[in-house]
């Protein structure tokens, strides 16, 4: 079955960089997906990794996929007060309708 | 603005009365997602369409709930006899080409009185 789960709540100082796990259980994911949310809006595509890859650097994000123990991460370098908002961990699968399976998210806190 | 659009942003109804939203795709994108969002919750999945056709629909998706996408451009979803239990933001996402990534609107948030 799906499942994908991320801790809760993240507080770090502006600055600092920040991690942000996420585990999954379905191993025949095509994409793992990075998906952002600020209060009152929609889901913003931050970034993605192909699931055959082991990491991905986008600018201050740095995405690791371990996938032997189905872990993902988003590294945030320099992290900035607008980067308060709820991260959230997907799985991707190819052929179909393309199903996304979202985590529960983690909202980062960012203290100044 | 040529993102994922709907309308109407907020909705605050009665328990018992039907609701409709709408959403505007990307204009090139031929597949569009519906999603329910709960506090603290992710999106879940409702349903698919590939142009006008729905071609998936999650269990959540009770008979209170239908969705059309006439033209296969817009897309509308309507709640008859909204519950309490229906409170909840609900997502439109769209994607086109041979990308999967899915483009999320800014979301409807519904409130059942």
């Amino acid at each position: 079955g799906e499942d994908v789960e991320q801790s809760l709540f993240l507080s770090v100082r502006e600055g600092d960089s920040s991690v942000i796990n996420c585990t999954y259980t379905d191993s025949s994911s095509t994409y793992l997906y990075w998906y952002k949310q600020e209060p009152g809006a929609g889901l913003q595509l931050l970034t993605y990794i192909f699931s055959n890859m082991d990491m991905k650097q986008d600018q201050r994000l740095t995405v690791l996929l371990n996938k032997k123990d189905k872990h993902l991460s988003l590294r945030i370098a320099d992290t900035q007060t607008g980067d308060s908002a709820i991260y959230f961990c997907a799985e991707g699968f190819s052929g179909g309708y393309q199903k996304v399976t979202f985590g529960t998210g983690t909202k980062l806190q960012v203290i100044p | 603005d040529t993102g994922v659009s709907q309308n109407p942003r907020h909705k605050i109804t009665k328990r018992g009365q039907n609701v409709t939203f709408r959403c505007d795709p990307i204009s090139e994108h031929n597949r569009l997602y519906w999603y329910r969002q709960t506090l603290g919750q992710g999106p879940e999945f409702l349903t698919y369409f590939q142009n006008e056709a729905q071609l998936e629909k999650s269990r959540l998706l009770s008979d209170r709930f239908s969705a059309e996408r006439p033209k296969g451009s817009f897309s509308t979803l309507e709640i008859q006899r909204t519950e309490q239990g229906d409170s909840a933001m609900y997502l439109c996402a769209s994607s086109g080409g041979t990308g999967s990534f899915q483009y999320f609107g800014p979301g409807t948030r519904l409130t059942v009185t």
